[in-house]
């Protein structure tokens, strides 16, 4: 078990720019969720898959943010024309069980910094 | 959607127990009380969960209050690896459901 990854670590992109981060989740998980965290408060919920599927979305996501789970297994977060409103702490978290007994097993995060 | 209280920040020394509490009130009888922490430049990490009797594991133990409007997550020999924001949620019983977190109690150690 090697937990969950996600890539890049750290993003300084300018205002404008299109930017994608990737989540590998633990691979037995079929369920897969995007929070984003800003400075000095807890993470809000953006996404969630069950295998392939993209089953809810917070209304955070506006139409700039796309996410995918091709096959279900790793997920992409793109954001496109990026706003300085955008720069925060972006975690992919995993599970298997969903529901009351879930434990959702979170990444270390992609932390973007939009000038 | 039911919300959960915690204090801002708590302070505790090296080696002694630290009882974090929590207070959810309007609880429903499907949540499970889910408590998460994370660490400084880190992603959260679960810890324990409950529904109606008090659980231990090798992280902590968690203490529900008979009527369930409150719980108190107990670290037993708080450790300086121990220091960090400290999250209690109430999670219902449908599955994919998110985790909604609050900005959770700041628990700092000191040596």
């Amino acid at each position: 078990d090697t937990g969950v990854s996600q890539d890049p670590r750290h993003k300084i992109t300018k205002r404008g720019q299109n930017v994608t981060f990737r989540c590998d989740p633990i691979s037995e998980h079929n369920r897969l969720y995007w929070y984003r965290q800003t400075l000095g408060q807890g993470p809000e919920f953006l996404t969630y898959f069950q295998n392939e599927a993209q089953l809810e979305k917070s209304r955070l996501l506006s139409d700039r943010f796309s996410a995918e789970r091709p096959k279900g297994s790793f997920s992409t977060l793109e954001i496109q024309r990026t706003e300085q409103g955008d720069s925060a702490m972006y975690l992919c978290a995993s599970s298997s069980r969903g529901g009351g007994l879930d434990e959702q097993y979170f990444g270390p995060g992609t932390r973007l910094t939009v000038t | 959607d039911a919300k959960t209280t915690q204090p801002n920040s708590m302070e505790s020394n090296e080696e002694e127990p630290v009882h974090l509490p929590c207070n959810h009130s309007t609880i429903s009888g499907t949540d499970y009380i889910h408590w998460y922490r994370q660490l400084p430049s880190q992603g959260p990490e679960y810890v324990i969960h409950g529904l109606t009797s008090n659980v231990n594991n090798r992280m902590a133990s968690l203490a529900i209050a008979e009527d369930r409007k409150s719980s108190t997550l107990i670290l037993h020999r708080a450790t300086l690896r121990d220091a960090a924001v400290y999250y209690c949620i109430l999670n219902k019983w449908q599955a994919g459901t998110a985790l909604i977190f609050g900005k959770g109690t700041t628990l700092s150690v000191s040596s």
